[in-house]
């Protein structure tokens, strides 16, 4: 079946520093992809997404490229912000039936950033 | 426009009780899906209702079944409840047949506690 695996965190940064936060994916169709984001005692938000191969997602400095040939789809943000502290999920969605709509998620990143 | 709403915000029962939660779906979607997020996890896909009927179900036993009604809501009942069940129930909905991408919005969920 469909899997996401992403990085061993929790990653703890300080302000103004370069973000990756690794994601590799397994599925047997042509997912969807997408990066969640997940703020203390909130639901989760949906941070960007990508639909096609080389299709680079973004949002808020945020940025992921979907990579068919590496099946990956890496979080990347060139400057933290301490508001940026929260849990990532990355995630996944075949795009045809019967598991149109039905998301796959990664164990989610711890994201701590200091001042 | 409200987005998705869930209610209770945090329900507290012993084991061997019963539970329903419920969800009222972002306006103009007509999907409503429900995941399971334990402490430290990534949110697990329990099932998919659509058209008030259950179109998809994921790895979770028979205790764990649900309903949509006319007006697109839905319940998320659990029947003899055990330790394990104690997690963060988020209720998601999306338009299925009129959606370019399956983006899907997340309600703030409801935290069950099982004693």
């Amino acid at each position: 079946g469909d899997s996401v695996t992403q990085m061993e965190g929790p990653v703890t940064l300080s302000e103004e520093a370069f973000l990756t936060i690794n994601c590799t994916y397994t599925a047997t169709g042509y997912p969807s992809l997408f990066w969640y984001v997940q703020y203390p005692g909130e639901g989760l938000q949906l941070l960007l997404k990508a639909t096609k191969a080389d299709d680079k997602g973004s949002n808020k400095g945020f940025e992921a490229t979907y990579r068919k040939e590496t099946t990956s789809f890496h979080l990347e943000k060139g400057s933290v912000q301490v508001s940026d502290s929260a849990v990532y999920f990355c995630a996944l969605s075949d795009r045809v039936p019967p598991s149109y709509g039905k998301l796959t998620f990664g164990q989610g990143t711890i994201l701590t950033v200091h001042p | 426009d409200a987005g998705v709403t869930q209610s209770p915000t945090h329900l507290i029962k012993t084991r061997g009780q019963q539970v329903t939660l419920r969800c009222s779906p972002k306006s103009g979607h007509d999907t409503v899906s429900w995941y399971q997020q334990a402490l430290g996890q990534g949110p697990q896909f329990i099932f998919q209702y659509y058209e008030e009927e259950e179109r998809q179900r994921g790895n979770f036993p028979d205790r764990y079944s649900g309903h949509q009604f006319p007006n697109y809501s839905s319940e998320l009942n659990v029947n003899a409840l055990l330790l394990g069940d104690s997690a963060l129930y988020l209720c998601a909905s999306i338009a299925l047949d009129r959606s370019s991408y399956n983006e899907q919005f997340f309600g703030p969920g409801t935290r069950l506690t099982v004693l």
